[in-house]
């Protein structure tokens, strides 16, 4: 089966401490996404990766990082200066990110609650 | 700039009864738009999208949205709506000649039986 598969499902930490979610996908698509949804708000757009080791930053990257030395991975890191890091993140993917119409491909999601 | 506009928080319909979540855009260029589910502590499922062609467009499990360019809208609807249908619904839109995708804030679809 192909998909996205988000880990873990479940992450707590300490205020102060970085963190890393893990993305994995197998559907061999060149273009993948970090979304961060809060209630409300629907979701709001952190980093993408067009391609193996190049991405860009979206609407919020203050406080993230993140890496893309494979086809298939694109973990985010939850830095210590972001300032409201509890949320529910959403990694996602598309065949070619220039393929304007194409739909998004979603994780399960990773819910983090710093304290 | 680009944006999408769910203006309700919240539908609540009958088991049976049609439904309509509402979704309205603002885009230069030709819009891609698009309906995603979210089902409680889960990823977005797409559902359907609209590109070019017929106003309206048939999607997954017997939803369908009608595009209307002259009121720049995109709404979801289903002749009859299942209580298994609730959930959370997005409207998106992607950036024309950009990388983004815009989702709405979400509404809320609760069906009761």
């Amino acid at each position: 089966d192909g998909g996205i598969t988000q880990s873990p499902k479940y992450l707590f930490r300490k205020e102060g401490q970085n963190v890393t979610l893990s993305c994995e996908q197998n559907l061999n698509h060149d273009a993948m996404y970090w979304y961060r949804q809060d209630p409300g708000q629907g979701l709001r757009l952190i980093y993408y990766s067009q391609i193996v080791n190049d991405f860009q930053k979206g609407d919020i990257a203050e406080g993230y990082s993140v890496s893309r030395e494979k086809k298939e991975s694109f973990p985010l890191t939850v830095t210590s200066a972001q300032k409201n890091p509890t949320a529910f993140y959403l990694c996602a993917s598309t065949y070619d990110v220039g393929a304007k119409f194409d739909e998004q491909y979603f994780g399960p999601g990773t819910r983090l609650t710093v304290t | 700039a680009q944006s999408v506009a769910q203006p309700e928080d919240q539908v609540n319909v009958a088991e049976g009864n049609p439904l309509t979540v509402k979704c309205t855009y603002s885009v230069s260029g030709n819009p891609y738009l698009f309906w995603y589910v979210q089902y409680p502590n889960r990823g977005l499922q797409f559902l359907l999208k609209y590109i070019t062609g017929d106003n309206l467009v048939k999607g997954s499990y017997g939803f369908e949205a009608e595009f209307n360019k002259s009121q720049t809208s995109f709404h979801l609807k289903k002749p009859s709506a299942l209580v298994s249908d609730s959930a959370l619904y997005f409207c998106a839109v992607r950036e024309p000649g950009g990388f983004k995708t815009i989702f709405g804030a979400g509404t809320r679809l609760f069906v009761k039986a």
